[in-house]
């Protein structure tokens, strides 16, 4: 069973890089589509963009001019890099896959990002 | 960028009764090459990521309770649950997959009359 973890600091000040990993377990990340979604709170689901694991990406592209996602095979996990946040970056982040299926069938728990001086 | 919009906002069903939910595409998410829809619905409860309940419009998701099901084509889908247990209490999003950027519908949460 793929089960996804996120990781990063829970705080971030405005204008600086947000960095978040997704550690995966029970899968290879040397297959398939590897995502980041986001929430508000109280709002509904964004989608940042994916990562194949041929290393090819694609991005939303309200976002696309700050956002980065890359891939490290040899741990397993997969990172995002959001830079020059604001206050409306404050979200949940989600880590997500396919995992070859149709439909984001595995999420991991999300993590709680502030943007905030 | 597909626009994906839900109806009604919320809605209060009593236990057992059906509860519909209406999602529409702004444009077709049917995929002519192999006739498929790349429509998804997911279950969020307080606290939780959203959880997959139906893919390609009208395919259950693995363990997932057949008083879920999903039907339409094109751009207007339905999600119904046929007799509404307390469960079932979340909010339900649309999404398609059909291209990127992949989008979500706003959201519609039911709860119980």
């Amino acid at each position: 069973q793929v089960q996804l973890q996120e990781s990063g600091p829970g705080l971030v000040k405005p204008s600086e890089t947000l960095s978040l990993t997704c550690t995966v377990s029970g899968g290879s990340i040397s297959s398939y589509y590897w995502s980041w979604i986001r929430q508000p709170p109280g709002k509904g689901l964004e989608w940042i963009g994916y990562i194949h694991n041929s290393g090819s990406t694609n991005y939303n592209p309200s976002l696309k001019s700050r956002v980065t996602i890359s891939l490290d095979t040899s741990k397993n996990q997969f990172s995002l890099k959001l830079s020059s946040v604001t206050a409306a970056d404050t979200a949940m982040y989600y880590c997500a896959t396919t995992y070859g299926g149709s439909g984001y069938g595995y999420w991991g728990q999300g993590t709680l990002v502030t943007v905030s001086s | 960028d597909i626009v994906m919009t839900q109806s009604p906002d919320s809605l209060a069903v009593s236990m057992g009764e059906r509860a519909t939910i209406n999602c529409k595409s702004s444009q077709s998410v049917l995929h002519s090459s192999n006739n498929k829809n790349y429509l998804a619905w997911y279950q969020q409860k307080p606290g939780q990521p959203p959880k997959l309940l139906i893919y390609w419009a009208s395919t259950r998701e693995s363990g997932v309770p057949d008083r879920f099901s999903g039907s339409g084509s094109g751009t207007d889908f339905t999600l119904t649950i046929s007799s509404l247990q307390a469960e079932d209490v979340a909010v339900y999003y649309c999404q398609q997959y059909y291209s990127t950027p992949i989008t979500f519908g706003p959201g519609t949460k039911v709860d119980i009359k």
